[in-house]
C-alpha cells in the first residue's frame, strides 16, 4: 500500500465521451481501493470505493474495476459532463500510511 | 460537511515565524491524518495518529511536528517556515487506522508564508 502509480496524469475528453483512470498498487495485501474527486480549492471527497472480495462496482456513472492478480484498479466515468472536471486521486492504503497516486486531473470539453 | 473541522482557514505569516494547525476529527473517528498540497501537486502524506500515538511518518520535515491529544484533536506545528511551506494542509480522520478505512478530509488550512 505504500506505492500506488496513477496513470495518466492529464486526461481531457469531450463532453458525453468516457474517461478511464487507472492505479497500480505494490502491497499484495490492500484490500481496499478508493478513489477520490478534489475541485479546485475544496478537500477531496470521496466519490467512489472497492474492496477485494469484488471485482467491480458501479454508482450511475462512476464505476471502479479491480484485478487483484495485476494489481490494478480503474476509475470509469461514462457520459462525462462539464461538472466532472477536477483532480481524481486512487488510493492503496496500507497497514497505517494512507498514500495517495499522483492525481490525474480530468478535463472535459463542452 | 465532512464532520472534520481545521482551523485556521486561511493564514498569512512571515518567514522565520511558527503557526500551529488545528484539527478535530469526527465524531467516532480515532486516527487523524496530515497531508500538505503545493499549487498544482498531490497529497504529501505527513503524519498519521491513533488514539494519541504516533504510528506512521512521510515525508515530514523536520521543522514540522505533530500531536494527538486525549481528546483526539490535532495540532500541526510548522517552525522556521520558509516561502516553500506555502500550501494547503489538509487533516483526514477515520475510524479505524490504515487498510480498509474510509478518510475524510477537513476543509484544509491555507498557509501563505511571506
Amino acid at each position: 500500500g505504500e506505492n500506488v502509480e496513477q496513470h495518466p496524469s492529464t486526461l481531457s475528453v469531450q463532453e458525453g465521451d468516457s474517461a478511464v483512470i487507472k492505479c497500480t498498487y505494490s502491497d499484495s495485501a490492500s484490500n481496499y481501493f478508493p478513489w477520490y474527486k478534489q475541485e479546485l480549492g475544496k478537500r477531496p471527497q470521496l466519490i467512489i470505493d472497492i474492496r477485494s472480495n469484488v471485482g467491480e462496482k458501479k454508482d450511475q456513472r462512476i464505476a471502479v474495476t479491480l484485478n487483484k492478480t495485476a494489481k490494478h484498479f480503474s476509475l470509469h466515468i461514462t457520459e462525462t459532463q462539464p461538472e466532472d472536471s477536477a483532480v481524481y486521486f486512487c488510493a492503496a492504503p496500507g497497514t497505517y500510511k494512507y498514500i495517495f497516486g499522483t492525481g490525474t486531473r480530468l478535463k472535459v470539453l463542452a | 460537511d465532512s464532520g472534520v473541522t481545521q482551523t485556521p482557514k486561511h493564514l498569512i505569516t512571515a518567514t522565520g515565524q511558527r503557526v500551529t494547525l488545528r484539527c478535530s476529527p469526527r465524531s467516532g473517528d480515532l486516527s487523524v491524518y496530515w497531508y500538505q498540497q503545493s499549487l498544482d501537486q498531490g497529497l504529501q502524506f505527513l503524519i498519521q495518529y491513533y488514539n494519541g500515538e504516533e504510528r506512521a511518518k512521510g515525508n515530514i520535515l523536520e521543522r514540522f511536528s505533530a500531536q494527538q491529544f486525549p481528546d483526539l484533536h490535532s495540532e500541526l506545528n510548522l517552525s522556521s517556515l520558509e516561502l516553500g511551506d506555502s500550501a494547503l494542509y489538509f487533516c483526514a480522520s477515520s475510524q479505524g487506522q490504515g487498510r480498509g478505512n474510509t478518510i475524510y478530509f477537513g476543509e484544509g488550512s491555507w498557509l501563505t508564508v511571506v
